[in-house]
């Protein structure tokens, strides 16, 4: 069965560079979270899109944005990175018409900054 | 807003051996409970759930309860496989004003020896 997919697995920038993280939803869902994991710690909700709207907003700082386009694939975009954004950071998606909000995870991106 | 508390942080097994997981959440709104396990490197996979108006649910070796009353639920994965080894996490969700977003416990590392 088809996954999430996030690109790039991998990413190091400097500090103060910017970064575009992607995902790709499970075909048909139409819900797309962002959650971001620091080291030993628990994913964080920083965002969620459904139909292309912002659905809800967590702990995301105001140097970082989100959308979801028309083929449902949503981008996290960081600008003036901090060290502090290293983490990894996770794309989930769901299909909101199903009775429960079962969220299915991609592989990540992990974000370094130096 | 929703807190999840996860206990123990740490957990070791002998092969064989049953293991528990216990979590307690504070708002009574939530409804849905999942259950990630996460293995280095890797994105949040779920294992099991259960919805508020079950109290019981199994899946061949892992089973989980819910406790509405006294809000918490317990993960119960029985005759333990070095495999299972990882940090499992539990979550709360509420479906309600499209706030969907997922409220983590902080972990438990299962290390189940050979």
């Amino acid at each position: 069965a088809a996954g999430v997919i996030q690109s790039p697995r991998h990413l190091i920038k400097e500090k103060r560079e910017t970064a575009t993280l992607k995902c790709y939803p499970i075909p048909r869902h139409d819900t797309v979270y962002w959650y971001q994991q620091g080291p030993g710690q628990d994913p964080q909700f920083l965002i969620s899109f459904y139909e292309k709207m912002q659905s809800d907003k967590g702990s995301i700082p105001d140097r970082f944005s989100a959308q979801q386009f028309s083929d449902y694939h949503s981008e996290l975009n960081m600008s003036s990175l901090e060290l502090g954004d290293s983490a990894l950071y996770f794309c989930a998606s769901s299909l909101r018409t199903t009775a429960y909000n079962e969220q299915f995870f991609g592989p990540g991106t992990r974000l370094t900054v130096l | 807003g929703e807190n999840v508390e996860q206990h123990p942080s740490t957990l070791s097994v002998q092969e064989g051996d049953s293991a528990v997981i216990k979590c307690t959440y504070s708002d009574s709104a939530s409804n849905y409970f999942p259950w990630y396990k996460q293995e280095l490197g890797k994105g949040p996979q779920l294992i099991i759930d259960i919805r508020s108006n079950v109290g019981e649910k199994k899946d061949q070796r892992i089973a989980v309860t819910l406790n509405k009353t006294a809000k918490h639920f317990s993960l119960h994965i029985t005759e333990t496989q070095p495999e299972d080894s990882a940090v499992y996490f539990c979550a709360a969700s509420i479906r309600e004003g499209g706030s969907e977003k997922l409220v983590f416990g902080k972990g438990t590392k299962l290390t189940v020896n050979p």
